[in-house]
């Protein structure tokens, strides 16, 4: 079974400042991994993902995550915060090409303090 | 391509009604599924399908029902409505490069 464990339910960081939210995930076969953005009173929008090949991948909005297989992480990062980056990060995980289903992390609250 | 869409955007039930969310893709998308977000607790898996005909229950199906008689509707049905039904429902589909769009959420309410 896939599981996927979000740190820290909410972030804050000052505008133009590291950003870096944290995702753990458990797989059984190799994973695919998500980042989806969701601004308030919206769906998810997909930032990026990662299914085979390089690990580093870069998203919309100047964000980028490396998936780190000894570490079972895929962390969300961008180097330099932005106000409109306020939102709810959701990180996701699906069984890869040979699954169907996607579990969700709990999410996480980013605030950009001007 | 309107994507993924679905209605209403908000409903109030009271206890014991039921209803159906509508959900609709215009990408040719084989598979489709129903997530309900609560506040803590992220994204859950209520029903899916991987094409017409076909369905399967994910997380928390109880309490829904789901058919996919044609490829871009995919209804959810809320038999007896209940308070702890209370959440906004997303309506997803996925590509064949394993993207999920999702629409844009209905809010529903049970009282």
């Amino acid at each position: 079974a896939q599981s996927v464990t979000q740190l820290g339910s909410h972030v804050s960081v000052s505008e133009g400042a590291l950003v870096l939210l944290r995702c753990n995930y458990s797989s059984s076969v190799p994973p695919y991994l998500f980042w989806y953005v969701q601004y308030p009173n919206q769906g998810l929008q997909l930032l990026l993902k990662y299914t085979t090949g390089a690990t580093l991948v870069k998203g919309i909005n100047g964000f980028e995550a490396e998936f780190k297989k000894s570490e079972t992480s895929f962390h969300l990062t961008k180097p330099s915060a932005h106000m409109s980056d306020a939102a709810e990060y959701f990180c996701a995980v699906s069984e890869g090409y040979t699954g169907n289903q996607f579990y969700f992390g709990t999410g996480t609250s980013l605030t950009v303090i001007p | 391509n309107a994507g993924v869409t679905q209605t209403p955007k908000f409903q109030v039930l009271k206890t014991g009604q039921s209803m159906t969310l509508q959900c609709a893709q215009d990408m040719n998308h084989e598979y489709m599924s129903w997530y309900r977000q609560d506040p803590g607790m992220g994204l859950r898996l209520i029903h899916y399908s991987v094409g017409a005909g076909i369905t399967d229950q994910g997380e928390v199906p109880n309490g829904y029902n789901v058919s996919r008689s044609t490829t871009e509707d995919f209804p959810l049905r809320l038999l007896s409505a209940a308070p702890s039904q209370t959440s906004v429902y997303f309506c997803a589909s996925k590509s064949s490069t394993d993207t999920q769009y999702f629409g844009p959420g209905t809010r529903l309410t049970v009282l």
